[in-house]
């Protein structure tokens, strides 16, 4: 067990909807960083907060918005969805560096 | 761009066998880590490398920092059918605004047959 807890395990939807994909970081860490697996692209890095603040971001679309709360909690948000963003979305917290602690993930399946 | 290329994809051994695997980039790495996907699971770090040259161990699991730093190596020796997973080689992105994040390679597929 990592630590890091993410909820829900699954998802299905329809496209055009808005889902919303939560992350509780490893107790202590700050950062929470947001990854997309799929099985063309592989693991692409979305995008990091660090205590609140967006600190990084990576390949992620306009439609997509993440936060971090004051207790250091994540949520990432997906919106007009289409079939293509049917993924593994993992969350990985880590207290500092590269060292990265990643959550079970969320299947969501668009259909 | 910064990209990982690991081979191979993929690997069918049997029990008791050792593995190797590797990771190159046309890009200079300072870090390089070693991470283990089990099915319904996200990765797991097994071994983080800092320098070049440097060898470290985690069990049966070897990795290397090659001294190009242009490439890493994993062994797995007397494998086991729990090995059975993907393995992922990773290193720090220097692409501003992503700076430090992690660039993760394609896998390689690991399968035990016992």
């Amino acid at each position: 067990d990592s630590g890091v807890t993410q909820t829900p395990k699954h998802l299905i939807t329809a496209t055009g909807q808005r889902v919303t994909l939560r992350c509780s970081p490893r107790s202590g860490d700050l950062s929470v960083y947001w990854y997309q697996q799929s099985l063309d692209q592989g693991l692409q890095f979305l995008i990091q907060y660090y205590n609140g603040e967006e600190r990084a971001k990576g390949n992620i679309l306009e439609r997509f918005s993440a936060q971090q709360f004051p207790d250091l909690h994540s949520e990432l948000n997906l919106s007009s969805l289409e079939l293509g963003d049917s993924a593994l979305y993992f969350c990985a917290s880590s207290p500092l560096g590269e060292k990265l602690f990643f959550g079970s993930g969320t299947q969501l399946s668009v259909l | 761009g910064q990209q990982l290329n690991q081979s191979p994809q993929s690997m069918f051994i049997q029990e008791g066998e050792d593995v190797s695997m590797n990771c190159t980039s046309s890009s200079i790495f300072n870090t390089w880590l070693w991470y283990k996907q089990e099915p319904g699971e996200g990765p797991v770090l097994l071994i983080a490398l800092y320098k070049a040259g440097e060898l470290t161990s985690n069990g049966r699991l070897t990795a290397q920092f090659g001294i190009t730093r242009k490439d890493s190596f994993l062994n797995i020796s007397a494998s086991i059918p729990s090995d059975v997973g993907i393995y992922f080689c990773a290193g720090p992105s220097f692409y501003r605004g992503s700076q430090g994040n992690l660039i993760f390679g394609k896998g390689t597929k690991l399968s035990v047959k016992p």
